[in-house]
């Protein structure tokens, strides 16, 4: 298994750009994440789906979007790239329930100039 | 809502000195604790985790955290640290219910010195 993958690995965005960060995973699970990784503040939830067709918001969604067409794909959108979204972010994957770890995807490090 | 303390920011260690970091988390139902490690230029992986039973948990590489529900801490331990465990160590919460919606710390800094 590749597990959680992630494409690109770095990108450059001038602001008002738009792009999409790939997220896959061959593990059949349910439930996929996105994260973004800023210095000294860890690592927060953008946006998360429970299955195929069902997304929800983080605690900072705003500015990306996403969808859940299949149980394997999770791309993250950004719409008008601004600074503030320089960041590296990750993908995670898990199967579901409370005893179950988070698989994170080696991230995607996205500077916005 | 839930927040995750994480005191050190920055610890700076010798080969084979004792490690201890700190972590604690407001919540007052039942959560589910957890200690990450990042590598340099890698992605996340679970060193150790706790739902339930022992409150001494014991992990990945030597690694052991205790849950002390009183204090509301979840410290990660290790008797004596090798060069290689350098990294950046997150300690994670989650509601005790379906999805794992992960809060994290802001993330400890490790540098061991040979």
């Amino acid at each position: 298994n590749a597990g959680v993958t992630q494409t690109p690995k770095f990108q450059v965005l001038k602001t008002g750009q738009s792009m999409t960060l790939q997220c896959a995973q061959d593990m059949n699970h349910e439930y996929m994440s996105w994260y973004r990784q800023d210095p000294g503040m860890g690592l927060r939830l953008i946006h998360y789906s429970v299955g195929a067709g069902i997304t929800d918001q983080g605690e900072v969604p705003n500015g990306y979007n996403v969808s859940r067409s299949t149980t394997e794909d999770f791309p993250l959108r950004l719409l008008s790239a601004a600074p503030s979204q320089t960041s590296v972010y990750f993908c995670a994957s898990n199967s579901g329930g409370v005893f179950n770890e988070q698989f994170f995807g080696p991230g995607t490090r996205l500077t916005v100039l | 809502a839930q927040s995750v303390s994480q005191h050190n920011h920055h610890v700076i260690l010798s080969e084979a000195a004792s490690l201890e970091l700190g972590c604690n988390y407001s919540y007052g139902g039942t959560v589910n604790l957890f200690w990450y490690v990042q590598y340099p230029g890698q992605h996340l992986q679970l060193l150790l985790k706790y739902f339930s039973g022992d409150p001494l948990v014991k992990g990945i590489k030597g690694f052991e955290a205790e849950f002390i529900k009183s204090k509301f801490s979840f410290n990660l331990r290790k008797p004596s640290v090798q060069w290689s465990d350098t990294a950046e160590y997150f300690c994670a919460v989650t509601l005790n219910t379906g999805f794992q919606k992960l809060v994290f710390g802001t993330g400890t800094r490790l540098l061991v010195s040979p």
